[in-house]
């Protein structure tokens, strides 16, 4: 089954308002990252978590490692947000990333 | 800070052709990875190097070979291009193994005609 399982697949919200991206491991996780892909394909860093709380600007991010999840909360949304987001989790056994299929935003004005 | 540079951009093959991506890190990054990502999905990891001279199969390595020449550079080959194959290499570095933030480069689309 999916490892990293990301929720929800697609986001339309509307300039301004605010709202959360999940992500569920089915892994033991030591650190989670988060990344927007832009439409060029880039993937820029936005988190880089062990267990606790990080805050940037208008985004906010949690990882939880007892319950095996992560947040990603947007405030504020703006056009530039738009993009896919990933969460990816390190696996406290190998080492490796293990990417969830993304959710796609779209912030309409 | 740093930079990730990937070449070529854009890559047009034949089927059954091998075909070479490079990837290089001004970081100073031990650890290299080598990811294919298919459209509407995430990243699979299809090779990684931990160290220079070191190197180590991902979950896709099937069909593919890598090389590090040097800490800087890792190359990925793909040893017999699929028809209709179209996806995006995409090429990371981290200071260590297990875990480290990961950063990437720009990427690479495949198209096999």
């Amino acid at each position: 089954g999916d490892q990293v399982k990301q929720s929800p697949s697609a986001l339309s919200l509307q300039e301004g308002t605010n709202s959360a991206l999940r992500c569920n491991f089915s892994i033991a996780t030591t650190t989670v990252q988060w990344f927007l892909q832009n439409p060029r394909g880039s993937l820029m860093n936005l988190f880089y978590l062990v267990p606790g709380t990080k805050e940037n600007g208008r985004l906010k991010s949690t990882f939880n490692s007892k319950e095996s999840y992560s947040t990603l909360h947007i405030r504020d949304a703006q056009l530039e947000d738009s993009g896919t987001y990933f969460c990816a989790a390190a696996n406290t056994n190998t080492g490796k990333l293990t990417f969830g299929d993304g959710t796609v935003l779209t912030v309409k004005p | 800070g740093g930079i990730i540079t990937q070449t070529p951009k854009f890559l047009i093959g034949q089927e059954g052709q091998k075909l070479t991506l490079k990837c290089q890190q001004n970081f100073n990054h031990d650890t290299m990875y080598w990811y294919r990502q298919d459209s509407g999905k995430g990243l699979r990891l299809i090779y990684y190097s931990i160290t220079e001279n070191d190197l180590q199969k991902g979950d896709l390595s099937e069909g593919y070979d890598a090389s590090r020449e040097k800490k800087s550079s890792f190359s990925l080959t793909v040893t017999s291009a699929q028809k209709n194959e179209m996806a995006v290499f995409l090429c990371a570095s981290s200071m260590d193994w297990g875990g480290d933030e990961q950063y990437f480069g720009p990427g690479t689309r495949l198209t096999v005609l």
